[in-house]
């Protein structure tokens, strides 16, 4: 199907664990985010990709790696879970980023890390 | 340092009147904002936009007003439906060095039948 999508959707993992969530989007889009939802802070930036192998940080990127070797594919890796890691995470898309640069959101992955 | 604030975390409106979302934000270099709506468990969806040299955007039932002197922006919703019931976030965007796009913390609109 066409879209953005994201796997896992849930995902319950323990502190100092390796955790990769995977985005995924149909568009061809050059820019992909990741973003992170927490009560009392909206939608946080983590980092974005302009295109296949760009990548940079967005407002909240420590204990997060991500790659883009591919433009259809933005995986987010914890590299050591920490439990303040546990949010709902939101993977975007969007063709440009210029100024009607609206973004397409995926379904989002819950994580928790105990 | 919230540069999007959205002050009031709910509110609830009677079906048929008018929803009022305010936004308030602090960076004068913003020049482009946008309404998103997001229902429980899904992602985020564009709603409505406006540029910083407008001062209103209309589109059907929504409606976006920008006040760049109060650095202030509000959707407003007539006649709200059950069916706007969500989160709406505010976002605000420049490109400086590094790419800006700041959402706002959301507001919970729940439309009472």
């Amino acid at each position: 199907d066409a879209g953005i999508t994201q796997s896992p959707r849930y995902k319950i993992t323990e502190t100092g664990r390796q955790v990769t969530l995977m985005c995924h989007q149909t568009w061809s889009h050059s820019y992909m985010f990741w973003y992170r939802q927490d009560l009392g802070h909206g939608l946080r930036l983590i980092y974005y990709s302009a295109a296949a192998d760009i990548t940079d940080k967005g407002e909240v990127p420590d204990g997060y790696v991500v790659s883009r070797s591919k433009t259809e594919n933005f995986p987010l890796t914890l590299e050591s879970a920490t439990r303040s890691q546990t949010s709902v995470y939101f993977c975007a898309s969007s063709a440009v980023a210029g100024a009607n640069d609206t973004q397409y959101f995926g379904p989002g992955t819950r994580l928790t890390v105990l | 340092d919230q540069q999007v604030k959205q002050n009031s975390p709910s509110l609830s409106v009677q079906e048929g009147r008018i929803s009022i979302l305010n936004c308030d934000y602090t960076n004068s270099m913003f020049d482009y904002f946008l309404w998103y709506k997001k229902y429980p468990a899904e992602g985020p969806t564009f709603l409505i936009s406006i540029s910083s040299i407008k001062d209103k955007n209309e589109d059907g039932r929504f409606t976006v007003f920008l006040n760049k002197s109060a650095k202030h922006l509000s959707l407003h919703i007539v006649p709200s439906q059950p069916g706007d019931s969500a989160v709406y976030f505010c976002a605000a965007w420049y490109t400086s060095g590094t790419y800006k796009y700041i959402f706002g913390t959301g507001t919970r609109l729940k439309v009472l039948a």
